[in-house]
């Protein structure tokens, strides 16, 4: 596709619930990102995928967040036990893997607003 | 990572120049300065990335002092729909295990006033 994309825009779940967000990333981008941003504040990363693997996923709050890319393409973030505080809009991004000394412009989706009631 | 600090927000007229300055006194070695523009209901969008001195595209400025502890975002003649907010980000595109991780603050709210 053109861009980023994410699936659903808008999630509305109940407190304890169970839910998967989905990211496609632009063709050919190798690099895919989870970022997590609250009202009024700055993204927050969560995880990132170089490939199929999570090469960083030291932004995950707790183990109730697990993140997938099984074949180093789309991706789906996955909730468990949802809690109000969960409430954010889940970024994507997707980029070129660049090797060191290279610039790497990383591409946002529009995001999935989580509302958890 | 390095830990960047721009002003909260700014107010510019139409057809003004605007400069964003973003410090990052521990900036390493290998980091590179990269700013990104946000509109509400969107996702960040890349502006322009350097490592010092000045970059330019056809979108804005970026100034970066020989020490590289702080730069600025220079945007020429703001129109209403440059409002949004932009972020300075530090860190390095390759570290160690391969790991990019943008590190966002809350960035600068830009508004543009008629």
């Amino acid at each position: 596709g053109a861009g980023v994309s994410q699936t659903p825009s808008n999630k509305v779940t109940e407190k304890g619930k169970y839910v998967e967000l989905r990211c496609d990333p632009i063709s050919g981008h190798t690099a895919l990102y989870w970022y997590r941003q609250s009202l009024g504040q700055g993204p927050e990363f969560l995880i990132y995928f170089q490939g199929t693997g999570a090469a960083d996923d030291s932004g995950l709050p707790n183990d109730r967040f697990f993140a997938v890319r099984p074949e180093g393409s789309v991706s789906t973030l996955k909730i468990q036990r949802t809690e109000r505080g969960d409430s954010a809009v889940y970024l994507c991004a997707s980029s070129i893997y660049a090797p060191r000394g290279k610039n790497t412009e990383a591409f946002f989706g529009q995001g999935t607003r989580l509302t958890v009631v | 990572l390095a830990k960047t600090t721009q002003p909260i927000s700014m107010d510019s007229y139409e057809g003004q120049e605007v400069n964003i300055t973003c410090s990052h006194n521990n900036i390493a070695t290998n980091d590179y300065i990269t700013w990104y523009q946000q509109f509400p209901s969107q996702g960040p969008r890349f502006i322009i990335q350097g490592y010092k001195t000045k970059v330019t595209n056809e979108v804005a400025s970026l100034f970066i002092p020989a020490d590289r502890k702080s730069s600025t975002l220079s945007l020429p003649r703001v129109s209403l729909s440059d409002t949004a907010v932009y972020y300075c980000l530090v860190g390095s595109p390759y570290s160690g295990a391969g790991s990019y991780q943008l590190t966002f603050g809350k960035g600068t709210k830009l508004s543009v006033i008629p």
